[in-house]
């Protein structure tokens, strides 16, 4: 079967550095994506990986390893816009995103 | 680019009445368009795919009756639900994709409330 394991909810500091884990089995595999949502609002795109590495795009890296089914989400210098859902969403053999329950993060002063 | 706008952005309705939600792509044409429920807490459940110009294709445990998917033209979906009771109240969250590109762009959502 398909599944996709993300922690519940993390927190961390405004200003420090959080790290979201999530690994992955899906039938195929063609790259896996990173969604923030805002509570009440539909998913915004963050990264997209389909080659193993770390991908960086300003404040926000994203890092991958088909060979462990692994991937993370790095988030520094956080804000308290940063509290929201991270989704994890690898692309299937059939090119669908499967969706996971995400990651609660909350930003504490 | 790849704007997607969802009307109504809430509705409230009676038991027993259907409720229509469109979704658009306001600036590219997306072949495949996706309908997601997503209850409190929870991930966001495929209920359909649609592709213009075809039949939906339902996820198991979709009503197909219940849930009527029109995929009329390239930037434009729209779902019914239809006979709406209170545990149909979710939010829905439509998607789409250009042919060539994995990403799904997604609309704001619409909030059904059924009373």
């Amino acid at each position: 079967g398909q599944n996709i394991d993300q922690p519940t909810e993390m927190t961390a500091t405004e200003g420090a550095i959080v790290q979201i884990n999530c690994t992955y089995q899906t039938s195929g595999f063609n790259g896996l994506f990173w969604y923030q949502q805002h509570a009440g609002e539909a998913p915004t795109f963050l990264s997209y990986n389909v080659l193993d590495g770390l991908e960086e795009k300003g404040r926000f890296s994203s890092f991958l390893s088909r060979s462990k089914g692994y991937s993370y989400l790095l988030l520094k210098e956080l804000q308290m816009k940063d509290s929201a859902s991270y989704l994890c969403a690898p692309v299937d053999s059939n090119y669908q995103l499967i969706w996971g329950a995400g990651t609660k993060l909350i930003i504490k002063p | 680019g790849a704007v997607v706008s969802q009307h109504p952005s809430w509705v409230i309705c009676k038991s027993g009445t259907s409720v229509k939600i469109e979704c658009r792509s306001l600036d590219f044409q997306a072949t495949t368009m996706f309908w997601y429920r997503q209850f409190p807490k929870q991930s966001l459940m495929l209920m359909a795919t649609s592709n213009e110009g075809s039949k939906a294709t339902y996820e198991q445990g979709v009503e197909k009756d219940k849930f009527l998917i029109n995929h009329a033209s390239l930037t434009l979906s729209t779902l019914t639900v239809t006979s709406a009771h209170p545990e149909d109240s979710s939010f829905y969250i439509c998607s789409a994709r250009v042919t060539r590109d994995y990403e799904q762009y997604f609309g704001p959502g619409t909030r059904l409330t059924v009373t």
